[in-house]
């Protein structure tokens, strides 16, 4: 039930894109990124809802595939801002209103 | 600021002890919930509240660990007999609204057992 992010860890250099996968083998309702900075709480990103819509704010974006039932967090043009673990979170269509969170992708941006 | 008030920040207790946290969010959300987290690893859903009533507690969770939140403000999360497999982060969080609202989430009681 826990969804599987790919890849485990990148390492940027300043102004360069990543991509961070998030797939899950149920079908999903919504899907929810967050980021984690070292010894902080998770902080909310953008939400997700099936239908393949894409959100996005600033210089960081999302979609959501749902034929695919996976989601891609995209980050443009990397600012050191934006070095942490990244989760993403998926509800399950008929589950719960509950989040199952995946072991995230830590992104450590360079200058 | 979150608005998710957790105590304490830190415990440290020795196997076999009782211990007890607290989540305290700002203003009354219909839901909250409980995750735990360990180094490397996403949060961990344990429980979570619709008001007073607790609706879901995960499986993985044994009858150790138990929750309440009376009059749907304030929650508490204990843990009896604790175990060394049990030190780790416990998250509270309540979303802004309904579903599909962020949820937020408070800093986190860190728990160590020695």
């Amino acid at each position: 039930q826990q969804p599987v992010q790919s890849p485990q860890a990148v390492i940027l250099r300043e102004g360069e894109d990543a991509v961070i996968n998030c797939s899950s083998s149920k079908a999903l309702y919504s899907v929810h990124w967050y980021r984690q900075k070292h010894g902080e709480a998770p902080v909310f990103l953008m939400i997700l809802l099936k239908g393949g819509e894409q959100k996005g704010h600033d210089k960081i974006s999302a979609s959501f595939n749902e034929k695919k039932q996976q989601s891609s967090l995209y980050l443009t043009a990397s600012q050191l801002s934006y070095s942490g673990t990244y989760f993403c979170g998926t509800e399950r269509e008929g589950g719960s209103e509950k989040l199952v969170f995946g072991k995230g992708t830590k992104l450590t941006v360079n200058p | 600021d979150t608005g998710v008030s957790q105590n304490p920040r830190h415990k440290i207790t020795k196997r076999g002890q009782n211990v007890t946290f607290r989540c305290d969010p700002i203003s009354e959300h219909n839901r909250l919930y409980w995750y735990r987290q360990t180094l490397g690893q996403g949060p961990e859903f344990l429980t979570y509240f619709q008001n007073e009533a607790q609706l879901e507690k995960s499986r993985l969770l044994s009858d150790r660990f138990s929750a309440e939140r009376p009059k749907g403000s304030f929650s508490t999360l204990e843990i009896q007999r604790t175990e060394q497999g049990d030190s780790a982060m416990y998250l509270c969080a309540t979303p802004d609204r309904g579903r599909l609202s962020p949820l937020h989430f408070g800093n986190g009681t860190r728990l160590t057992v020695t």
